[in-house]
């Protein structure tokens, strides 16, 4: 899973409650990412960063928030708003040659 | 726009015999294309990627991969599995001409199944 580090592995929440996911790397990369998997859909993009201090919704950025203060650390945040929270949650950072490193994930579970 | 299509949710496969995991594309302009691997409960890790050059591109743990222009394929392949191999493989895609933000599409994942 290269220098990404995501934690915890399993998260446990009730409904209505915020949880925030934690997303750290090592790469001296610029360019980190979250995506949202579940069975059958493949990744899809939640929020991406091309640079400290600055993000950018994805395709389904709805009911999730995130910070990029600092280079090393981007942290997604899921809100209450966010209709259908349970799925596995995965951070990447981009390399030089356009390659994405991806984090073990983090399997959160919202009843 | 961009998208990504594997076509078969499974394939499976003997062990020692040749596989093949197929990806199509679809790009505005000329693309950057990707093949991944998922471990159960794992994050991706990269195993190959198309950007210019060679139409047939190796990557890690004996992968290769053909980029087809004409038929806008880039079908994943081994000439011998191992039933470790056995995982979910994911092609992804990016116009090469997208500029700005660079965003990459996933295809849906096909699972490989090889059988001892």
């Amino acid at each position: 899973d290269g220098g990404i580090t995501q934690s915890p592995k399993y998260l446990f929440r009730k409904e209505g409650q915020n949880v925030t996911l934690s997303c750290e790397q090592n790469l001296n990369h610029d360019a980190m990412y979250w995506y949202r998997q579940d069975p059958g859909q493949g990744l899809r993009l939640i929020y991406y960063s091309q640079i400290v201090n600055d993000f950018q919704k994805g395709d389904i950025a709805e009911g999730y928030s995130v910070s990029r203060e600092k280079k090393e650390s981007f942290p997604l945040t899921v809100t209450s708003a966010q209709k259908n929270p349970t799925a596995f949650y995965l951070c990447a950072s981009r390399g030089p040659m356009d390659e994405q490193y991806f984090g073990p994930g983090t399997r959160l579970t919202v009843t | 726009a961009q998208s990504v299509a594997q076509p078969e949710d499974q394939v499976n496969v003997a062990e020692g015999n040749p596989l093949t995991v197929k990806c199509t594309y679809s790009v505005s302009g000329n693309p950057y294309l990707f093949w991944y691997v998922q471990y159960p409960n794992r994050g991706l890790q990269f195993l190959l990627k198309y950007i210019t050059g060679d139409n047939l591109v190796k990557g890690s743990y004996g992968f290769e991969a053909e980029f087809n222009k004409s038929q806008t394929s880039f079908h994943l392949k081994k000439p011998s599995a191992l039933v470790s191999d056995s995982a979910l493989y994911f092609c992804a895609v990016r116009d090469m001409n997208s500029g700005g933000y660079q965003k990459v599409t996933f295809g849906i994942g096909t699972k490989l199944q090889v059988i001892p």
